[in-house]
């Protein structure tokens, strides 16, 4: 596609529910980040993939978020028993360079409530 | 400046007069920095970046200026269009492995017919 592809726009689930979030990058980018945004703040980072693997995971909060992309093209981010803490904006980005600091192109999206 | 909650600061300005965005970052190690513009309901978009070794860049109607001695980087847009109404992410890059970046707390730009 012509850019980065988030669904679902948005999710409400209760709380202790799991989720998952998808990401579709732009094609041929090698590079995969998640971020998470709460309101009023900047973007937070979460994980970072080059290919398949992830190669940064540090920003996951806790053992109740995982990522994977499988086939190093679409990524899944996946929430276990949700907490109203975990009520955010979850943003994808990809990006040609990997490594060199190059542009990232962020999706619009997946806005997550947690009730 | 930094947000608290919901209270991102505001920047407000006659459509047409120049804007100035300023950012304070707090690694002196970063060497890579970048503004995003965000509006509602959307993505963080790419607007310029600029390397550690440079102290100016400048793109179409925006500058960004870095100061690394007081770790202060600004933007500044020219004749400032309604468009430009957004949120503003100054952000870092405090790894050179990937493009794992910090973002700041945003400013809020206003721009009035």
């Amino acid at each position: 596609g012509a850019g980065v592809s988030q669904t679902p726009s948005n999710k409400v689930t209760e709380k202790g529910k799991y989720v998952e979030l998808r990401c579709d990058p732009i094609s041929g980018h090698t590079a995969l980040y998640w971020y998470r945004q709460s309101l009023g703040q900047g973007p937070e980072f979460l994980i970072y993939f080059q290919g398949t693997g992830a190669a940064d995971d540090s920003g996951l909060p806790n053992d109740r978020f995982f990522a994977v992309r499988p086939e190093g093209s679409v990524s899944t981010l996946k929430i276990q028993r949700t907490e109203r803490g975990d009520s955010a904006v979850y943003l994808c980005a990809s990006s040609l360079h990997p490594g060199s600091a190059g542009e990232l192109f962020f999706g619009e999206g997946s806005r997550l409530t947690v009730l | 400046g930094e947000s608290v909650g919901l209270h991102l600061p505001t920047l407000s300005v006659q459509e047409g007069d120049n804007s100035i965005i300023n950012c304070a970052y707090s690694n002196s190690a970063s060497d890579y920095f970048i503004w995003y513009k965000q509006e509602s309901g959307k993505g963080p978009q790419f607007i310029i970046d600029i390397r550690s070794n440079m102290d100016k860049r400048q793109g179409q109607r925006v500058t960004v200026l870095l100061n690394k001695t007081v770790k202060h980087l600004s933007l500044q847009i020219a004749a400032t269009q309604p468009g430009d109404s957004a949120v503003y992410f100054c952000a870092e890059n405090r790894n050179n492995a990937g493009n794992m970046l910090t973002f700041g707390g945003g400013t809020r730009l206003m721009v009035k017919p």
